[in-house]
């Protein structure tokens, strides 16, 4: 089993819709990271967080640290937010990362 | 903003070169990672460095080494290419050891021929 898990793995959603991707995790944390992969591979980080909530655009992060879950929404879809988003974790025993599958999210006009 | 910047884009080597992955960050970051990426398999880590001349093996270090001669600069070296080292490979680097934003490279195709 994965240390992090994320669903769904394929996501299709028509402009407008609002959308949740989950990742769940096994291990202790200090941070959980949300990251985004356009085609081309170049990746950008969009959140990091340790507790609660984060805020960025149409884009909300939220985390539940006794739960072992974190959740990334998009208000307000769009083509453009047509992406890879992978989860990632920091182990709370060192600073490397652990990285889901990703989910591949396709936003048609 | 910070930027992490890969050598290259696309590469094709044969089987048995020596291949040299560069990166360099500009914000002084103390942590550099090199992961690859596979369909299926997502990023795996590869090398990462804590400090300059530093280096710890990440989960895949087989058949990859690494030099870090300077803070700015972590090269990846496939000593000898084989074909199961074609990959997708990102350069990472970070401020402090946890708990900070991570910025990553745009990525290098390698293919092995």
């Amino acid at each position: 089993k994965n240390e992090v898990e994320q669903s769904p793995q394929n996501l299709t959603a028509q402009e407008g819709e609002f959308i949740t991707i989950n990742c769940s995790y096994s291990v202790g944390i200090s941070a959980l990271h949300w990251l985004q992969q356009h085609p081309g591979g170049g990746i950008v980080s969009l959140f990091m967080l340790s507790s609660g909530k984060k805020k960025h655009g149409r884009l909300i992060a939220t985390i539940n640290i006794q739960e072992k879950h974190s959740s990334l929404h998009i208000t307000a879809s769009h083509p453009r937010d047509s992406a890879v988003y992978i989860c990632a974790v920091e182990e709370t025993s060192g600073s490397r990362l652990t990285f889901g599958e990703g989910t591949q999210l396709t936003v048609n006009p | 903003d910070v930027k992490v910047t890969q050598s290259s884009r696309y590469l094709v080597k044969r089987t048995g070169e020596k291949v040299f992955l560069e990166c360099v960050q500009d914000m002084d970051h103390e942590n550099m990672f090199w992961y690859r990426q596979d369909p299926g398999l997502g990023l795996r880590l590869i090398y990462f460095s804590y400090d300059v001349k530093m280096k710890e093996k990440g989960d895949i270090p087989e058949g990859y080494s690494v030099s870090r001669e300077k803070k700015e600069r972590f090269s990846l070296i496939l000593e000898s290419a084989s074909t199961n080292q074609t990959s997708m490979y990102l350069c990472a680097s970070s401020l402090v050891r946890g708990r900070t934003e991570a910025f990553f490279g745009q990525g290098t195709r390698l293919t092995v021929v």
